[in-house]
């Protein structure tokens, strides 16, 4: 079936350790999206690609970085440089050029710092 | 900009009752909107859009029109069940492509047997 793939679940990390949170889908979407939730905050946008080998900031970008090398994944690297990085990470894409199009999201990835 | 405010939960309600979630945004030109359901420890999945004024998008039971006079997307549900205990969002796009949705801050719903 068709969708978007998030891994890890579950992940935690040492304070000063990068990590890599995998995002990958099958839909054949050119447009991918990064999304940081934490309660009562909603949903913050850190990254988006709207094309292979294009991205751009989104609202909270500090401390993160993305590649986007294929179509089907855009991983998100949560660096040493995030202050407080213990949150549920949101992957999502969406398809088509028009305002109509829906957003698919991955199951999520909870990190958390020890 | 373009906004989205949403009405700050946690809203609570026994079975059967009937809800309403207030959303009210700000955008330029014409937006489509969106809401979304999360269940707990999920992602995020659409539950009814609209995309021009006076539409009505409807789901699960789920209804909301897309107001352009009062620049409301109200979310209302007749009757709800346990089931329905989620968070829900309000989002907004306009008509720019790829460009990403903008989200409310969500509204946590309990609903109690």
């Amino acid at each position: 079936d068709g969708g978007i793939t998030q891994s890890p679940k579950y992940l935690f990390r040492k304070e000063g350790q990068n990590v890599t949170l995998s995002c990958e889908q099958n839909l054949n979407h050119d447009a991918m999206y990064w999304y940081r939730q934490d309660p009562g905050q909603g949903l913050r946008l850190i990254y988006y690609s709207q094309i292979v080998n294009d991205f751009q900031k989104g609202d909270i970008a500090e401390g993160y970085s993305v590649s986007r090398e294929k179509k089907e994944s855009f991983p998100l690297t949560v660096t040493s440089a995030q202050k407080n990085p213990t949150a549920f990470y949101l992957c999502a894409s969406r398809g088509g050029g028009t305002n109509t199009g829906e957003l698919f999201f991955g199951e999520g990835s909870r990190l958390t710092v020890l | 900009g373009n906004s989205v405010t949403q009405m700050e939960g946690p809203v609570t309600l026994s079975e059967e009752a009937f809800l309403t979630i207030n959303c009210t945004y700000t955008a330029t030109g014409y937006p489509s909107l969106f809401w979304y359901v999360q269940y707990p420890g999920e992602g995020l999945q659409l539950l009814l859009k609209a995309t021009k004024a006076d539409d009505k998008g409807s789901n699960k039971g789920f209804e909301a029109t897309y107001r352009k006079e009062t620049t409301s997307f109200h979310l209302e549900k007749g009757s709800v069940q346990v089931s329905d205990s989620a968070v829900y969002f309000c989002a907004l796009i306009t008509n720019s492509g790829n460009t990403p949705l903008v989200f409310g801050k969500g509204t946590r719903l309990s609903v109690i047997a």
